[in-house]
């Protein structure tokens, strides 16, 4: 069975970074692509970036663009979410979550890492 | 970027039938997939390229589109399918799967 597994939660202050990981297991890391979900408290669900393990290309979502860096690395199938120059408007939950190329979907996800951004 | 726009809220009778809309322009030239989020869990893939169901996603789910809209319709709704459901596609340039719908809250009555 496919699982993604995150790192544990974070309280950071402001100004700070914050990398999570998501470690893979039972499929090829470099057959999907990984993608970052962000989901602030009682809120919906915003896309991020993606990361393709298989050559590192990265693709950020204007929003984060600047802040956010995606990296994979293979050796450890492990994927990886930095945002930095953290606010208050950062705390929320962050998700991974993998999609087959030949899918328009995000099949499988991580069970996510709350962050708390507060001085 | 694109917008996908869901109604906030509905509800349901047990084993009754409810259908939730996504709208957006992306949605003319892309497929939709379906999320659906049980509180303190993440999200599940329920519905992807129009109307495939990911194994163990039972038949009761399925999805539709017709334009610039994209249904997922649960038929016989039952007490754990109450969750709140987000569509996703691709953002106007087809880059990537960067747009996700503002979610719809289903309520099982």
């Amino acid at each position: 069975e496919v699982q993604l597994v995150q790192s544990g939660a974070e309280v950071k202050k402001p100004g700070a970074t914050v990398k999570i990981s998501c470690k893979v297991s039972e499929y090829t890391f470099t057959d999907y692509y990984m993608h970052w979900v962000q989901q602030t408290p009682g809120e919906g669900l915003e896309w991020m970036g993606l990361v393709d393990p298989a050559d590192g290309e990265t693709i950020y979502a204007e929003k984060f663009q600047g802040r956010v860096t995606i990296t994979a690395d293979t050796s450890t199938d492990t994927a990886y979410m930095e945002l930095s120059s953290l606010r208050s408007e950062d705390t929320a939950m962050y998700y991974c979550a993998v999609q087959d190329p030949s899918n328009d979907a995000f099949d499988i996800w991580g069970q996510g890492t709350m962050v708390t951004v507060s001085s | 970027s694109s917008e996908l726009t869901q109604d906030p809220a509905v509800s349901v009778a047990l084993g009754q039938t409810v259908r939730i809309t996504c709208q957006g322009d992306s949605l003319r030239s892309y497929y939709a997939s379906w999320y659906q989020q049980k509180p303190g869990q993440a999200p599940v893939l329920v519905i992807y390229a129009k109307n495939s169901r990911p194994s163990g996603i039972p038949d009761r789910f399925s999805g539709s589109s017709s334009g610039n809209t994209a249904s997922l319709t649960i038929t016989g709704a039952q007490a754990e399918d109450e969750a709140v459901y987000y569509c996703n596609s691709r953002d106007s340039s087809g880059n990537h799967l960067g747009v996700f719908g503002t979610g719809t809250k289903v309520t099982v009555l």
